[in-house]
């Protein structure tokens, strides 16, 4: 049983750019979580999607950031026109919730490092 | 929102020596408490959790107590090894929140060989 997935592992864009990161869950798992950390600091909620909706993204920005978990497919955090300020670890993490479980798991992150 | 404190932020031990870490929470209405293991630039690992109708855990070396009166539980590492260097993360979610985690700041254990 293959862990949750993340790609890239390391990604670098210029100011001004997109990125783009890719979360693929356990298998099995239907709920997927999208966490920021900060250099040397813990980990922040930014936002809890389920397949085709978003539950809550309270911890989201408000502009630039967008996130999806559509039907097929990996779910997806979108960052437009990244900023400095954007560059960090991007974790996600999926539980089989909908099984009465709450444990999350965690993907190897996506390093983001904006030029 | 849930507020979740976690002290202290560096710990320094002799191999073979106890360590403890300690995490306060504010929501009372959270019921679910993990704790990871961080080591450097990997993914964060769940070592043990525990939830709001137990007060004591234990795996191996590991424990975590609970005190649901007071808000705080505590993590416990006994005959500590040098590959248990790594950076310890506390967490509290609850149910009617989507078990959206709130981490604590870490704890960066060293252990001494």
């Amino acid at each position: 049983n293959a862990g949750v997935m993340q790609n890239p592992r390391h990604l670098v864009r210029r100011r001004g750019q997109e990125a783009r990161l890719r979360c693929s869950p356990m298998k099995g798992h239907s709920h997927v979580y999208w966490y920021r950390q900060l250099p040397e600091e813990g980990l922040k909620f930014m936002v809890y999607l389920q397949k085709e909706n978003i539950i809550d993204e309270s911890g989201m920005p408000k502009e630039r950031f967008s996130a999806e978990f559509p039907k097929e497919g990996p779910s997806i955090l979108r960052i437009q026109q990244v900023v400095r300020g954007d560059s960090a670890a991007y974790f996600c993490a999926s539980s089989p919730r909908d099984k009465g479980l709450e444990t999350q798991y965690f993907g190897p992150g996506t390093r983001l490092l904006v030029l | 929102g849930e507020n979740v404190e976690q002290h202290p932020s560096t710990l320094s031990v002799q191999e073979g020596d106890s360590a403890v870490i300690k995490c306060t929470y504010s929501d009372s209405a959270s019921n679910y408490f993990p704790w990871y293991k961080q080591e450097l630039g990997k993914r964060p690992q769940l070592i043990i959790d525990i939830r709001s109708n137990v007060g004591e855990k234990k795996d191996q070396r590991i424990a975590v107590t609970l005190n649901k009166t007071a808000k705080h539980f505590s993590l416990h590492i006994t005959e500590t090894q040098p590959e248990d260097s790594a950076v310890y993360f506390c967490a509290a979610s609850k149910k009617s929140s989507g078990d959206k985690l709130t981490f604590g700041t870490g704890t960066r254990l060293a252990v001494r060989p």
